[in-house]
C-alpha cells in the first residue's frame, strides 16, 4: 500500500518560516493536500492541489512539491498555527484515499 | 452553507456493531462522495473508506473490507457508516468528511463521533 512519511515533530518560534514534509513515491503524477488539525476539533482543510487554499485560510500557508517531497511553509508563523498537520493523497491505482503520519507544529 | 452532523458517541461491547450516521445540508447531497475517516485516541488520520451518494457506489480500505458497509440515503442527505465485530482497538472518533468535486480532498468534515468498545 502506498505510504506517506511525515517527521512526528516541529519546532519554531513566533515569527519564523516552519516546513514541513511530507515524503512518498512519485509525487509528480498526485496531488497532495493538507489538513490542520488543533486539539479536540475535526481536521480543517488548508492547502489543496498545487498551493490552492480554501477560502478564509491565510496566504502564509503554501504547498510546493519536488520529488519524492511535498512541503508545506507556514510563514510568520503565529501561536495559534500550533496544531497536528497531515498531507494526503488519492492513490489512483487503487482508488484509496492515503494519509501521512501527521506532525505536530511546536510554536516555541 | 455546507455541514455535516455526526450522530451522537456511542459504546459498544467487544464483538458488536455499531452505525454512525453523517446529515448533511447546505449542497447537493448526490453531487459529491462521502469518505469516513477514524482517529484513535492520540493517533493520526485513518481512511476507511468513500461512498458516492449519486450510484452507491463504495471503496472500502483493505483493513475494513470485511467489517464495514457506508450507506446513503439521498431522501434525506445522510450518510452511514457500519462498523461489525467491534474489537477494543476501534475505540476511536469517527469522521465524515466531503470530497471536493475537482480533487480528492476533503474541504468539509464532520464535528466527530466518539466510539468506545469495552466490556
Amino acid at each position: 500500500s502506498y505510504v506517506l512519511t511525515q517527521p512526528p515533530s516541529v519546532s519554531v518560534a513566533p515569527g519564523q518560516t516552519a516546513k514541513l514534509t511530507c515524503g512518498g513515491d512519485n509525487f509528480g503524477s498526485k496531488s497532495v493536500h493538507w489538513y490542520q488539525q488543533k486539539p479536540g476539533q475535526a481536521p480543517v482543510l488548508v492547502v489543496y492541489g498545487h498551493n490552492d487554499r480554501p477560502s478564509g485560510i491565510p496566504a502564509r500557508f503554501s504547498a510546493s512539491d519536488s520529488g519524492n517531497t511535498a512541503t508545506l511553509t507556514i510563514s510568520r508563523v503565529e501561536a495559534g498555527d500550533e496544531a497536528d498537520y497531515y498531507c494526503q493523497v488519492w492513490n489512483r491505482n487503487t482508488d484509496h484515499r492515503v494519509f501521512g503520519g501527521g506532525t505536530k507544529l511546536t510554536v516555541l | 452553507q455546507v455541514q455535516l452532523v455526526q450522530s451522537g458517541s456511542e459504546m459498544r461491547e467487544p464483538g458488536a456493531a455499531v452505525k454512525v450516521s453523517c446529515k448533511t445540508s447546505g449542497y447537493t447531497f448526490t453531487s459529491y462522495a462521502i469518505s469516513w475517516v477514524r482517529q484513535a485516541p492520540g493517533q493520526g488520520l485513518e481512511w476507511m473508506g468513500w461512498i458516492g451518494p449519486y450510484n452507491g457506489y463504495t471503496s472500502y480500505g483493505e483493513k475494513f473490507q470485511d467489517r464495514v458497509s457506508m450507506t446513503a440515503d439521498t431522501s434525506t442527505g445522510t450518510a452511514y457508516m457500519e462498523l461489525r465485530s467491534l474489537r477494543s482497538d476501534d475505540t476511536a472518533v469517527y469522521y465524515c468528511a466531503r470530497e471536493g468535486l475537482d480533487l480528492i480532498a476533503f474541504d468539509h468534515w464532520g464535528q466527530g463521533t466518539l466510539v468506545t468498545v469495552s466490556s
